[in-house]
């Protein structure tokens, strides 16, 4: 299985919105609702922030949200916070676990 | 809380093997999946495999066939991943990461053991 489709780079100001794409296949994103986000910062270790598509985990706040349309999932940050900046990835089950390439999201 | 506790940095030398250890606490360990992770310098995560607590199964990425094995002792709750025939290109975090509560996500993850292969 090949890795999931992210753009390297995003970027916003504090109080904005951006969105971060993950594109997959009908094998993988496409074929399950199975699509989990994670956040890492620098020198940590990830953390879960969707799972199942939009779920939140219990402690995560709601100005992360997550969305699915055909092969591709989306994780959107509103109102962007400097404490946001970080890496962040987007997985799939299939039984065994892809991850995307990951993007790097910087706060202007 | 649910915590998963790993072991320290190691340096191995080209041709030798490295096992990581990760303990858990806060939950039953046989009730969830634990799964392996690793990130090289500078680059994305890689998922290595999964095993299942309770039954000690496995299932590993295609690309590490032959070379993991990871393991568990259920009586102190730790899993182990064991990575054989190591080059410079498994130089790299690894990371534990337990099955969600959905199944399907990894929560929470432990804090990640580096791993140097030099001579």
């Amino acid at each position: 299985q090949s890795a999931l489709t992210q753009p390297a780079s995003v970027s916003g100001s504090p109080g904005q919105s951006i969105t971060i794409s993950c594109t997959g296949s009908s094998s993988d994103v496409g074929g399950y609702n199975y699509v989990s986000w994670y956040q890492q910062h620098p020198g940590k270790a990830p953390k879960l922030m969707i799972y199942d598509v939009s779920n939140r985990p219990s402690g995560v706040s709601n100005r992360f949200s997550g969305s699915k349309s055909g092969n591709t999932a989306s994780l959107t940050i509103s109102g962007l916070q400097a404490e946001d900046e970080a890496d962040y990835y987007c997985s799939s089950y299939t039984s065994t676990i892809i991850f995307g390439g990951g993007t790097k999201l910087t706060v202007l | 809380q649910v915590q998963l506790v790993q072991s320290g940095a190691e340096v191995k030398k080209p041709g030798a093997s490295v096992k990581v250890s990760c303990k858990a606490s806060g939950y039953t360990f046989t009730d969830y999946y634990m799964n392996w992770v690793r990130q090289a310098p500078g680059q994305g995560l890689e998922w290595m495999g999964w095993m299942n607590a309770k039954s000690g199964g496995t299932k590993n990425a295609q690309k590490f066939q032959g070379r993991i094995t990871m393991t568990r002792d259920t009586s102190i709750s730790t899993a182990y991943m064991e990575l054989s025939s190591l080059t410079s290109d498994d130089t790299a975090v690894y990371y534990c990461a337990r099955d969600g509560a959905g199944g399907r996500e990894l929560d929470p993850w432990g804090q990640g053991t580096p791993v140097t292969v030099s001579s």
